[in-house]
């Protein structure tokens, strides 16, 4: 089976600071990794995702994630966070033969002034 | 717009009441998902469907019925709403591979008192 571990449930960062959330997975086969992005009273919109190939992925609003196969992580950052960053963020897992998405708990970023 | 329209947006239901939630995609997939969000839990499957015709129970299915009604339409009903079941409820659907990624509903706030 497939499970997702966020650490953090919530992450306070200054504006203009860097930041990264923290996700590992475990699995016994492959899969495919996902970060989605919630911002308040809105349903969850992808932000990036690594399906194979460059282990580093860029997505929207300047975030990016890395693939440690070793590691079994994949850990989103930004290097330099704004307001409007501030949301909730999951991490998510799919197995390479499977249809059926496993989200972890979720990660409230909030960005000070 | 393309994407998947769920409704209601908000309902509140007396114990014991029954309920249809409504979701429809418009982009020809073939995998839909209803999810429940609570505070902490991040997101939990209760159903899933990944063709026409076909249902599946996931991790929260308890309480719960759902109708794939065609590939565009899969409904999720509580038949006797509970207060365990307040929450926010999220459909979505899902492209194949090697486009993977849901594509989420904006909601149903659900108040059981």
């Amino acid at each position: 089976a497939q499970s997702v571990t966020q650490l953090d449930s919530q992450v306070p960062v200054f504006e203009e600071a860097p930041v990264e959330l923290r996700c590992n997975y475990s699995s016994s086969v492959s899969v495919y990794l996902f970060w989605y992005v919630q911002y308040p009273n809105q349903g969850l919109q992808l932000l990036l995702k690594y399906l194979s190939g460059s282990t580093l992925v860029k997505g929207i609003n300047g975030f990016e994630a890395e693939f440690n196969k070793s590691q079994t992580s994949f850990h989103l950052r930004k290097p330099s966070v704004h307001i409007s960053d501030t949301a909730e963020y999951f991490c998510a897992v799919i197995k390479n033969t499977g249809n059926q998405f496993y989200f972890g708990t979720g990660t409230s970023l909030t960005v000070i002034p | 717009n393309a994407g998947v329209t769920q409704t209601p947006k908000f309902q509140v239901l007396k114990t014991g009441q029954s309920m249809t939630l409504q979701c429809a995609q418009d982009m020809n997939h073939n995998s839909m998902y209803w999810y429940r969000q609570d505070p902490g839990m991040g997101l939990r499957l209760i159903y899933y469907s990944a063709s026409e015709g076909t249902t599946d129970k996931g991790e929260v299915p308890n309480g719960y019925n759902v109708s794939r009604l065609n590939k565009r339409e899969f409904s999720l009903r509580l038949e006797s709403a509970a207060p365990s079941q307040t929450s926010v409820y999220f459909c979505a659907s899902s492209s194949p591979y090697p486009n993977y990624g849901y594509t989420f509903g904006s909601g149903t706030r659900l108040t059981v008192v």
